[in-house]
């Protein structure tokens, strides 16, 4: 089915470890975005991709890095994780002018402890 | 000015009735006004969408109503359904990719 796909759908980490979050999409979209979503609070964009080969900072890129792969792979990493980054990180992707809305994953439940 | 209000936090309506959530924006210079429906475990779906040349888009039980003088849009849904019980995201964007969303609203429809 097309769509975009997260791995891993659940994690937990220990303080100071490092992980990527994994996102693929079949829909040849051009954009693509990380956001997190923690209660109260609703989706921050982390970091998104207008394009293949270019990356940009969104609100809360601090403790995350990212890499445009190819035009279907977007992946989020955690260098050193901390209890702040306890979340649910959505992927998702949209045509050049997002017209059509986004298409999200459907999560990543990442636990810091 | 890049925030986007919504309220209320929370809704409960019985089935059948209306349920309202409002948005309000501060930067003029957004041109795309979607709304999105995620339920528990799931991505959110764009539900609906509007842009500010339009005052009212109206997709089945689902309308958009937009006010481009007081910068505030609205999503009316009508004949409630218990199925409809989820969060509603509205967001808004500035003729780039990246949107800014609401908070988001519980909505939740007793049977």
């Amino acid at each position: 089915n097309a769509g975009v796909t997260q791995t891993p759908k659940f994690q937990v980490l220990k303080t100071g470890q490092s992980m990527t979050l994994q996102c693929a999409q079949d829909m040849n979209h051009n954009s693509m975005y990380w956001y997190r979503q923690d209660p109260g609070m609703g989706l921050r964009l982390i970091y998104y991709s207008a394009s293949e080969g270019t990356t940009d900072k969104g609100e809360v890129p601090n403790g995350y890095n990212v890499s445009r792969l190819n035009k279907r792979e977007f992946s989020l990493r955690l260098e050193s994780a901390a209890p702040s980054q306890t979340s649910v990180y959505f992927c998702a992707s949209s045509e050049a002018r997002g017209d059509y809305g986004y298409t999200f994953g459907s999560g990543t439940r990442l636990t810091v402890v | 000015q890049q925030q986007v209000k919504q309220s209320p936090q929370s809704l409960i309506v019985q089935k059948g009735g209306i349920s309202i959530i409002n948005c309000a924006y501060e930067n003029t210079a957004f041109d795309y006004f979607p709304w999105y429906q995620q339920f528990p475990g799931k991505g959110p779906a764009l539900l609906i969408a509007i842009r500010p040349d339009v005052s009212e888009k109206k997709e089945g039980r689902f309308t958009i109503s937009f006010n481009k003088s007081a910068k505030q849009f609205s999503l009316h849904i009508m004949d409630s359904q218990p199925g409809d019980s989820a969060t509603y995201f509205c967001a808004a964007s500035q003729g780039t990719y990246k949107y800014i969303f609401g908070t988001g609203t519980r909505l939740k429809v007793l049977a």
